[in-house]
Order: C-alpha cells, then structure tokens, then sequence
C-alpha cells in the first residue's frame, strides 16, 4: 500500500498565480485532513473532510480551498498565492471508527514557497 | 481555540541518555497521540493513549496520558543517534465536533550526539 501520497514534493510560486496540492490515499479512509507546518508553530489544521462531498475548515483556512468528491482524493488549492503562504504543507487520513480513529497517517509533505 | 504547550523546545543529549518531554493543555482532550518527524518526512505516529492515567511502552518509548486530561509525556530511554527528529504531541479535544480534528504542540527537537 502507498499510504497518503502528495504532489508536488516542491513549488514554487509568484504572487498571485494558483495551484493545487494533490492528496490521495488507498487506505479506505474516511477522514481526510490538511495541515500546514511553519518553524516554532508545529501543524495547523488548514481544512478537513469527514467523508465524500463533506468538507469544514480548521484553524487557518483563510486564502484556500478544498473539495472530496471521492474517498480516495483530498486536493487543497490556493487561488491568490500570497508569500505568506510560504510553508510545508502535509496532507493526512484516518478512520472514523475504534480503534485507530484520530490516528492519522501523513503524507511526506510539499514544499511551497511563494515569491 | 485549544492550545498545547510543549517543552522543551529543544534538547541536546549524548547519546545512552534518557529524554523526557510532556505537553500541557488548558483544556481536556480524549485523546493523546506522539509523533515523530525525520527531516524531509511527514510525521509518523509513535504512541497512542485513550485513556486519562494510561502509560503506554513501544520499545525504548514510553508514555502517559495525564490523570487530569490536561497532559501527556514521552519518556525515551537510552537514546540513539537514529532517535534525532522533531518529535510532536497531539491531542483531540472533548466533545463531538472535535471529531478527528488534532491539535499539536509546537514540537521538540531532538540532538543526539554520539
């Protein structure tokens, strides 16, 4: 199994443009999650789903998007880069049921920086 | 919203050494979780804890969900070069639209010297 995968690895953006992070997971999770890891602040939950067509914001939502039309896939997109939204961004999955809910599995991360 | 405190911030330990970090939160949370993250991985989970008072071992690991819900700590033993990386404390807080949403500590980084 290849758990959560994330493209791209690296970005780089100007001000302005869009893109999309790509997330995808074969465990059969419910719960998908995106989080955002800046220097001193640890993960910051960004959006999160808790099934197909389901999504809410988390704790830093503000300047992107997300939507589940599938199980499998969780993509985050940013419409307006900003240089603030320079950082490692990791998507994660878990079940919805005991045990192992809450247990979530990362994915190895994509860098963006925006200049 | 919920915060969490972890310390230290940093350590820098010879290796064979014992390290000890715990987190504390100003409110409860149902579950504790510890991570670990290499440089260029995503962070991978090292202990689970469900229940207020439970101290859990995996290997060389071990640790304790707080009597109070408020806190956690992760205790390593011995400490090998391979135990360097940034090492997480997660929680999830009471209540049903706390459902699976996590909560981190800032992170410890971990320095072994050999």
């Amino acid at each position: 199994n290849a758990g959560v995968t994330q493209t791209p690895k690296f970005q780089v953006l100007k001000t302005g443009q869009s893109m999309t992070l790509q997330c995808a997971q074969d465990m059969n999770h419910e719960y998908m999650s995106w989080y955002r890891q800046d220097p001193g602040m640890g993960l910051r939950l960004i959006h999160y789903s808790v099934g197909a067509g389901i999504t809410d914001q988390g704790e830093v939502p503000n300047g992107y998007n997300v939507s589940r039309s599938t199980t499998e896939d969780f993509p985050l997109r940013l419409l307006s880069a900003a240089p603030s939204q320079t950082s490692v961004y990791f998507c994660a999955s878990s079940y919805s049921g005991r045990p192992g809910a809450n247990v979530l599995t990362f994915g190895a991360g994509s860098r963006l920086t925006v200049l | 919203g919920q915060q969490l405190n972890q310390s230290p911030q940093s350590m820098f330990i010879q290796e064979g050494e014992d390290v000890s970090m715990n987190c504390t939160s100003s409110s409860i949370f149902n579950t504790w979780l510890w991570y670990k993250q290499d440089p260029g991985e995503g962070p991978v989970l090292l202990i689970a804890l469900y229940k207020a008072g439970e101290l859990t071992s995996n290997g060389r690991l071990t640790a304790q969900f707080g009597i109070t819900r408020k806190d956690s700590f992760l205790n390593i033993s011995a400490s090998i070069p391979s135990d360097v990386g940034i090492y997480f404390c997660a929680g999830q807080g009471a209540g049903g639209t706390s459902y699976g949403k996590l909560t981190f500590g800032q992170g410890t980084i971990l320095t072994v010297h050999p």
